[in-house]
């Protein structure tokens, strides 16, 4: 079973400008969720989806958002990019018999200019 | 809200010895898990164990196991026989078990341990 793929892995943005990050979850798995990762703050969660409804979101400004579509893939864009966003960015699927346990993808690795 | 401490940032071990890494959390909630998550150099988070709170006997898988006290708010994890492969940084994370479902992790900071040949 293939695992957690996230597109792309690597990205360079300018200050201003928009991403868009894409995480196909195991195939299977209706929970997707998505943290951040920097050297300074560590792993902070951003926002957990399960069958296209948005269930939890972290404490991020308004500028992150994401959605769920209904084969499961997850989309999270950041918009008017500060420095501050440079962090790798993981997601995560969990299949719901499963209890506990996420599978994360390697990561979208985003630096901005 | 709950928070997950890793108060070592570094840690490193000599091959086929054994290696504790600590983690404490503070939560106010009876009904939650906690994990130890490795992340080597490729980045992919990989579960290593996890523990429900509700149970009283210390998760084990393999050569990894944890101590788990309940009432001191203490969650370490224990390699036993360290490989080469172990190296990676660890983060301990915890997950309040009433969020109606919901996946979140709080994690602490991590620790990078280092295996020595």
């Amino acid at each position: 079973k293939a695992g957690v793929t996230q597109t792309p892995r690597y990205l360079i943005k300018t200050r201003g400008q928009q991403v868009t990050l894409s995480c196909s979850p195991i195939s299977g798995h209706r929970s997707v969720s998505w943290y951040q990762q920097t050297p300074g703050q560590g792993l902070q969660f951003l926002f957990e989806y399960f069958s296209e409804t948005q269930r939890n979101k972290g404490n991020f400004p308004g500028r992150f958002s994401g959605r769920q579509f209904s084969n499961s893939r997850s989309e999270m864009n950041v918009s008017t990019l500060e420095l501050g966003d440079s962090a790798l960015y993981l997601c995560a699927s969990r299949d719901r018999a499963n209890t506990g346990e996420l599978f994360f993808g390697e990561g979208s690795r985003l630096t901005v200019l | 809200a709950q928070t997950v401490t890793q108060s070592q940032p570094e840690m490193s071990v000599q091959e086929a010895e054994t290696v504790t890494l600590s983690c404490t959390y503070d939560t106010s909630e009876s009904d939650y898990y906690l994990f130890w998550y490795k992340q080597p150099p490729s980045r992919q988070m990989i579960l290593v164990i996890r523990q429900e709170a509700y149970k009283q006997q210390n998760a084990t898988e393999n050569r990894f196991s944890v101590n788990f006290q309940k009432a001191a708010k203490s969650f370490s994890l224990k390699i036993s026989d360290s490989q080469l492969g172990d190296a990676a940084m660890y983060f301990c994370a915890y997950r309040s078990g009433s969020q109606g479902g919901s996946e979140k992790l709080v994690f602490g900071k991590g620790m990078k341990l280092t295996v020595n040949p």
